[in-house]
């Protein structure tokens, strides 16, 4: 079976520092990844995809993720975080084996920006 | 163009009662997929379409839930004898076909419908 851990429900920085928001996964085959951004009361937004080709995947808004087959990760990172940033993220792995290729969902991390 | 969009965007109803959630997916997308995101979770996979047949139902929790498609756009999510653990945020999502494999449709996302079950 296919799934996501996000290891923090919680990431606080500063307005201008970085953001790095972490994200494990479990899959037999080479595994198709996404990072959604939800901000209040809006729809779930793709911010960045990876599927087999290069490992670092850049986004929209300046994210970027990379994708390290040996740690089973994908963390999504940020060199300075701004104001709004501040949402809900989800690390996601697509179903490769079944029709229509559902969405498996982490829990989330939101991401809190300070002034 | 417009986006998926989804009706009521809050619905507030008692315990025991029907309730239907309606999906209105982006024109020409074959593929709709129902998930249900409670409070502080992420969402999950209840149902995907491909045309007007569901093709996974794999996630709708009991038979208390229910989905169709019957002209291969609107959707409508049934759902009887609602619980209050039914609570939660009700996505829609639409796409060019879905498929196995390495070829992938992103998957666009509705507001959703926040269902309160009192």
């Amino acid at each position: 079976a296919q799934s996501v851990t996000q290891l923090d429900s919680h990431v606080s920085v500063s307005e201008g520092t970085p953001v790095l928001l972490r994200c494990n996964y479990s899959s037999s085959y080479s595994p198709s990844l996404f990072w959604y951004v939800q901000h209040p009361n809006k729809g779930l937004q793709l911010l960045l995809k990876y599927t087999s080709a290069a490992t670092l995947v850049k986004g929209i808004n300046g994210f970027e993720a990379e994708f390290k087959k040996s740690e089973t990760s994908f963390h999504l990172t940020k060199p300075s975080a701004h104001m709004s940033d501040a949402a809900e993220y989800f690390c996601v792995v697509r179903d490769h084996y079944n029709q229509g290729g559902k969405l498996i969902f982490g829990q989330g991390t939101e991401l809190s920006v300070k002034p | 163009g417009a986006g998926v969009s989804q009706t009521p965007s809050n619905k507030v109803t008692e315990k025991g009662k029907y309730v239907e959630l309606r999906c209105d997916p982006i024109s020409g997308h074959t593929a709709l997929y129902w998930y249900r995101q409670s409070l502080g979770q992420g969402p999950e996979f209840l149902i995907y379409f491909q045309g007007t047949g569901a093709a996974d139902d794999s996630g709708l929790p009991n038979d208390r839930f229910f989905a169709v498609r019957p002209e291969g756009s609107v959707s409508t999510l049934k759902i009887q004898r609602t619980e209050r653990g039914d609570s939660a945020v009700y996505l829609c999502a639409s796409s060019l076909p879905g498929l196995a494999g390495d070829t992938y449709n992103e998957q666009f996302f509705g507001p959703g419908t926040r269902l309160t079950v009192l």
